[in-house]
């Protein structure tokens, strides 16, 4: 079964308004998670690593203002998309890693498909 | 700069058949590498991981070899079948600084297994 989940899986929103992305790692905890964006058929793109307890790192080229992240719990990350614009229509992911004891692995959520009208 | 390069254009196979899947990269010093499985519209699954002092890795009908002095890893299914058709991700999991790893991906190869 799913050890990531994300929510919602699709959403539609009018251009200028603020959507929020939940990700939760279920049955284990995340100290950590990753968000992640694909374009059609492209690479995912790291954005940023949320951080429990501290604030989110961001990378090169990401503005960390109208990508806000909260890592709420050990087991919940958010991204809000704030003042969305058509470019922001993406497919975004966030991931989790987690210690099996012989290795690291890192289980991704199933996305969510934003659509900016 | 950093580059991680799959062959872009899609894989057709024929049922059966085995399917042998390049990732190739550049100016990274990876400690490990790991592929994944996306179908369209769904996040990536993970499928295995190889680390830097390894040369071959096999999990079921899955074989991952990664050559450090190629700078180069091969994927490959056995006995595919129609159900393995999907996107298939590498990516490099490397040291950014202390204490702190990224992962970054290729852009997938498609994979499309004919009954």
């Amino acid at each position: 079964g799913a050890v990531v989940s994300q929510h919602p899986s699709r959403v539609i929103c009018k251009s200028g308004t603020s959507v929020k992305i939940e990700c939760r790692s279920l049955d284990f905890q995340a100290t950590t998670m990753f968000w992640y964006r694909q374009f059609p058929k492209q690479s995912l793109m790291l954005m940023a690593t949320s951080n429990e307890g501290s604030k989110a790192t961001y990378e090169q080229g990401v503005e960390k203002d109208k990508f806000l992240i909260n890592h709420a719990s050990l087991t919940l990350s958010t991204l809000t998309v704030t003042s969305a614009h058509p470019e922001d229509s993406s497919f975004y992911i966030c991931s989790a890693p987690r210690d099996l004891g012989y290795q690291e692995t890192q289980y991704f959520g199933p996305g969510t498909r934003l659509l900016v009208l | 700069s950093q580059k991680i390069e799959q062959n872009s254009e899609a894989l057709n196979i024929q049922e059966g058949k085995t399917a042998t899947l390049t990732c190739n990269y550049t100016n990274y010093s990876p400690a490990y590498l790991q592929w994944y499985r996306q179908d369209p519209g769904r996040g990536p699954v993970f499928l295995l991981l190889i680390r830097e002092n390894e040369k071959e890795k096999r999990k079921e009908r899955l074989k991952v070899t990664f050559d450090t002095t190629l700078k180069q890893s091969l994927f490959h299914i056995t006995a595919s079948q129609p159900a393995d058709s999907a996107t298939y991700l590498c990516a490099l999991e490397w040291i950014v600084d202390t204490g702190r790893r990224a992962l970054t991906f290729g852009s997938g190869t498609r994979l499309q297994v004919q009954p």
